[in-house]
């Protein structure tokens, strides 16, 4: 079975400081992972997907993240935080059928 | 405006009684989704469908049941069966394959 696990569930960082959201996968397969942003009380919006074309993918709002094989991972991070950025973040992974497991979340504090 | 609509925002359920949440699409996506989110555990999957009139458990689809009668439609009503409904609910759909999941607003499930 697939899965993902998210590391902290809250991370606090200073406006302009570099945003590092943490994501490591299990799976048997190849996978497809996502990360969503969930602003309060709203439904989930695509940040990026790594389908294996590249290992470093970029999304929107500056935010990147980078596919290691060998660590399972698929951490979340942006240059340069901006008080915009404070929401929740989920990363996923996705079955064959789309069947998409999420991580607990991780909750962005922004301090100015 | 293309799009998912929930309705309603927030929905309040008396002890064993049915209530149905609705969810709409008109992007012309053939995969719906239904999700529960509970604070500190993420979105889990309660069941999706790929094609009218076909449809599959997630991982927590006891006391749950749906139909997909139509393509832009995918209902979920939540039975008497299960005891702890509370929650926030979220559909999604997506084209076929591993594609990206587009969510809508929500619905806030109360318990009275």
């Amino acid at each position: 079975a697939q899965s993902v696990t998210q590391l902290g569930s809250h991370v606090s960082v200073s406006e302009g400081a570099l945003v590092l959201l943490r994501c490591n996968y299990s799976s048997s397969v190849p996978p497809y992972l996502f990360w969503y942003v969930q602003y309060p009380n709203q439904g989930l919006q695509l940040l990026l997907k790594y389908t294996s074309a590249a290992t470093l993918v970029k999304g929107i709002n500056g935010f990147e993240a980078e596919f290691k094989k060998s660590e399972t991972s698929f951490h979340l991070t942006k240059p340069s935080a901006h008080m915009s950025d404070a929401a929740e973040y989920f990363c996923a992974v996705s079955g064959r059928n789309n069947d998409m497991r999420f991580g607990a979340g991780t909750r962005l504090t922004v301090k100015p | 405006d293309g799009g998912i609509t929930q309705s309603p925002k927030y929905l309040f359920r008396k002890e064993g009684q049915n209530v149905t949440l609705s969810c709409e699409q008109n992007l012309n996506h053939d995969a719906m989704y239904w999700y529960r989110q509970d604070p500190g555990q993420g979105l889990r999957l309660i069941y999706y469908s790929q094609i009218v009139n076909d449809f599959q458990k997630g991982d927590i689809a006891e006391g749950y049941s749906v139909s997909r009668e139509k393509k832009e439609s995918f209902p979920l009503t939540v039975t008497s069966a299960q005891k702890n409904p509370t929650a926030f609910y979220l559909c999604a759909s997506s084209l076929l394959g591993v594609e990206t999941q587009y969510f809508g607003p929500g619905t806030r499930l109360l318990v009275l």
